[in-house]
C-alpha cells in the first residue's frame, strides 16, 4: 500500500520569504512519480510541480522546487519569496503501479502567507 | 489550449435522487479520473476511464458509476444519494496511464444532498 504523510496541519510565512512544506511517503514501488497541488478556497486544484522517482535532480517551476530525498522517502515542496496569493492548502500525492496508477493525496497543509 | 471543464459547479439535490457529473478533459488526453473530497475522509479515488474503459476503480460503493465517450468526456452518476455523498468531486486529465504521468485537475463540482 502507498502513504503520503504531511506532518504540518497549518503554516505561516511571510510575504517574500521561503517556506518548506514537509511530505514523508511509503511506497513499495520501484517507479512513482509525485506531485504537488495547490487548493485556493475556490476549489479547484492547480498542478505545482512533479518528481520522477528515476530523477536525479530535484525539480524546479518558477518559485516552486521539490527537494527530493529517496533514501530518506521525503519530497518537500520549496515555496521561495512567498506572495499573499500563495494561500491555500497544499497537497502532496504520488501515483505508482501499487495504486494501479491512482493518486494518494496526504492530508494536506494550509499555508497562510501574512504582509 | 482548454484546460479540464467539469459541469455543473455546484449542485444541491434531495437525499434518494440520482445526479450526473460532467468532466471535459485536456484536448488530446484519454485518461480522467475522478476523486471525492470531503473534510472527514480528505481526498479519495473513485474511478480512472481510458479510451472508454475503466482501468481502476477506488473503494466506492456501486451507487457510484462512471462512463467515457469517444470523445475523452467522462461522467459520473451517483444513485439513490444519501448525504454522506456531500462533497467536492473532483475530475483529473491525463495524456496516458502510468506513475510518471502527469494529471490536471478541473475546478470540481461541490455536491450538496440535503
Amino acid at each position: 500500500a502507498q502513504k503520503i504523510t504531511q506532518t504540518q496541519p497549518g503554516m505561516f510565512v511571510q510575504e517574500k520569504e521561503a517556506v518548506t512544506l514537509d511530505c514523508t511517503y511509503d511506497t513499495s514501488d520501484q517507479s512513482y512519480g509525485l506531485f504537488w497541488y495547490k487548493q485556493p478556497s475556490s476549489g479547484e486544484m492547480i498542478f505545482l510541480i512533479y518528481q520522477g522517482s528515476y530523477d536525479e535532480q530535484n525539480a524546479t517551476e518558477g518559485r516552486y522546487s521539490l527537494n527530493f530525498q529517496k533514501a530518506r522517502k521525503s519530497a518537500n515542496l520549496v515555496i521561495s519569496a512567498s506572495q499573499l496569493g500563495d494561500s491555500a492548502m497544499y497537497f502532496c500525492a504520488m501515483r505508482g503501479s501499487n495504486s494501479g496508477y491512482a493518486l494518494n493525496f496526504g492530508k494536506g497543509t494550509s499555508l497562510l502567507v501574512t504582509p | 489550449k482548454a484546460g479540464v471543464t467539469q459541469t455543473p459547479r455546484y449542485l444541491i439535490k434531495t437525499r434518494g435522487q440520482q445526479v450526473t457529473l460532467s468532466c471535459s478533459p485536456i484536448s488530446g488526453h484519454r485518461s480522467v479520473s475522478w476523486y471525492q473530497q470531503t473534510p472527514g475522509q480528505g481526498l479519495q479515488f473513485l474511478f480512472e476511464y481510458f479510451s472508454e474503459t475503466q482501468r481502476n476503480k477506488g473503494n466506492f460503493p456501486g451507487r457510484f458509476s462512471g462512463r467515457q465517450f469517444s470523445n475523452s468526456r467522462s461522467e459520473m452518476n451517483v444513485s439513490t444519494l444519501e448525504l454522506g455523498d456531500s462533497a467536492l468531486y473532483l475530475c483529473a486529465s491525463s495524456s496516458g496511464l502510468g506513475a510518471t504521468t502527469e494529471a490536471f485537475f478541473g475546478q470540481g463540482t461541490r455536491l450538496t444532498v440535503v
